[in-house]
């Protein structure tokens, strides 16, 4: 039983590239959401998913999208990076929104 | 208001003491409620739900009021390994989940 994993660990994009972070879960787990870390800011919601093929904004969606084909899968795309976008990136799943959330290692990403 | 306040600290404790942190929430729509550990350039880890009649796992002991909506939690008994941000986590009340506090940093100090 692996969790929540993420990938790549590490990433380094240049302004306007695009690119995918993946997430998957083998827990089953219905609910799914990513976050970004910044420092002073907290963990701060993107988007979320409450089923395959069910997707909405978070608090922070600009230049981002999602898509859920799979319960197991939830990834999260850059469609032109922007060095504001330089964070941490953590996925997370749970059974439901109102249920404690598995953290995936996250995902280091710079935009120069 | 913040939706979830914490002070941020640090707190510098020494090896063996009680230390308290507290958390406050905005939203009284809130059903669920929680701790979180999260190391340096780690993800965050559930250290332990909070329920309405309060509830321990061995040094850690957690104490909601919902009529104050503040959550508090207490570390007995501290060790070095202890140190870490702790991450006060509130349900949205809705589809998108759970807030999450700022976080307040603790050392544990030999």
């Amino acid at each position: 039983n692996a969790g929540v994993t993420q990938t790549p660990k590490f990433q380094v994009l240049k302004t306007g590239q695009s690119m995918t972070l993946q997430c998957a879960q083998d827990m089953n787990h219905e609910y799914m959401s990513w976050y970004r870390q910044d420092p002073g800011m907290g963990l701060r919601l993107i988007h979320y998913s409450v089923g395959a093929g069910i997707t909405d904004q978070g608090e922070v969606p600009n230049g981002y999208n999602v898509s859920r084909s799979t319960t197991e899968d939830f990834p999260l795309r850059l469609l032109s990076a922007a060095p504001s976008q330089t964070s941490v990136y953590f996925c997370a799943s749970s059974y439901s929104p109102y249920y404690e959330q598995y953290f995936g290692p996250g995902t280091r990403l710079t935009v120069t | 208001r913040k939706e979830v306040e914490q002070d941020p600290g640090p707190f510098n404790v020494p090896e063996g003491a009680t230390v308290a942190f507290n958390c406050t929430y905005s939203n009284s729509a809130s059903q669920s409620f929680f701790w979180y550990r999260q190391d340096c350039r780690k993800e965050p880890k559930l250290l332990m739900s909070v329920y309405s009649s309060g509830n321990e796992d061995g040094r850690f002991t957690a104490q909601l009021n919902r009529a104050s909506q503040y959550i508090s939690l207490l570390i007995r008994d501290s060790k070095l390994s202890d140190s870490a941000t702790y991450l006060c986590v509130v349900s949205r009340g809705g589809a998108d989940g759970l807030t999450f506090g700022k976080g307040t940093h603790l050392i544990i100090q030999p």
